[in-house]
């Protein structure tokens, strides 16, 4: 398995507070995505990172933020948390985006609620 | 514009007969294709991925998958399921033109294997 950890595993908040989700990985992958999955919509992208400091809006980035300041790490912020923002939270890492290299392996999920 | 269509979103099939997820998609460019696996309260696995090499491809656990451009279709097959097969797949296009937002997901097919 592809060394990528996602803490924390599980998280209940309240309405309108700060929370930030934290994906590591061992692997020195250039690429790495913030994806939530919600019934009936399969993953949706959020945020991605194409280098250390580099980073874009993906389909659904409305409430969020993103940093990336090592190679090794992508953290997702919501600055104010929602309940529509209750989902599960994937991070995923990829070597390239094109090529023999361009699967993304993914982290074992963040579950987040929002009361 | 790409898209990604699961023609099913549940399938049951018994224990030792053959499976089949299918899968259509467009893209404008050459894609590469990947089917995922998830099982509950886990990650993504990938199981295979097409990038346009042989149209068959063959994954992990006894699954293949044939690319038919004519069809624009990647179906997912395994001659005979186990207990173990029964989980959320996901179909997955990536244009080798995009850029790291390029995936597409489709929105999941759930395999039941009945005793």
């Amino acid at each position: 398995d592809a060394g990528i950890t996602q803490s924390p595993r599980h998280k209940v908040t309240e309405t309108g507070t700060p929370v930030t989700l934290r994906c590591h990985q061992t692997e020195n992958h250039r690429y790495m995505y913030w994806y939530r999955q919600d019934p009936g919509h399969g993953l949706r992208l959020i945020h991605y990172s194409y280098g250390v400091k580099d980073t874009d809006k993906g389909e659904v980035s409305d409430g969020y933020s993103v940093s990336r300041s090592k190679t090794e790490d992508f953290l997702l912020t919501l600055e104010s948390a929602t309940s529509s923002q209750t989902s599960v939270y994937f991070c995923a890492i990829s070597e390239s985006i094109r090529g023999p290299s361009n699967e993304q392996f993914f982290g074992p999920g963040t579950r987040l609620t929002v009361l | 514009a790409q898209s990604v269509t699961q023609l099913d979103s549940h399938v049951s099939v018994s224990e030792g007969t053959p499976v089949l997820l299918r899968c259509n998609y467009s893209s404008s460019y050459s894609p590469s294709l990947f089917w995922y696996v998830q099982h509950p309260n886990k990650g993504l696995q990938l199981l295979l991925k097409y990038t346009s090499a042989a149209t068959l491809v063959k994954g992990i656990n006894g699954f293949e998958a044939e690319f038919k451009k004519s069809e624009t279709s990647f179906h997912l097959t395994k001659p005979s399921a186990h207990m173990s097969d029964a989980a959320e797949y996901f179909c997955v296009v990536s244009h080798s033109g995009g850029g790291a937002d390029g995936l597409t997901f489709g929105k999941g097919t759930h395999l039941i294997i009945q005793p």
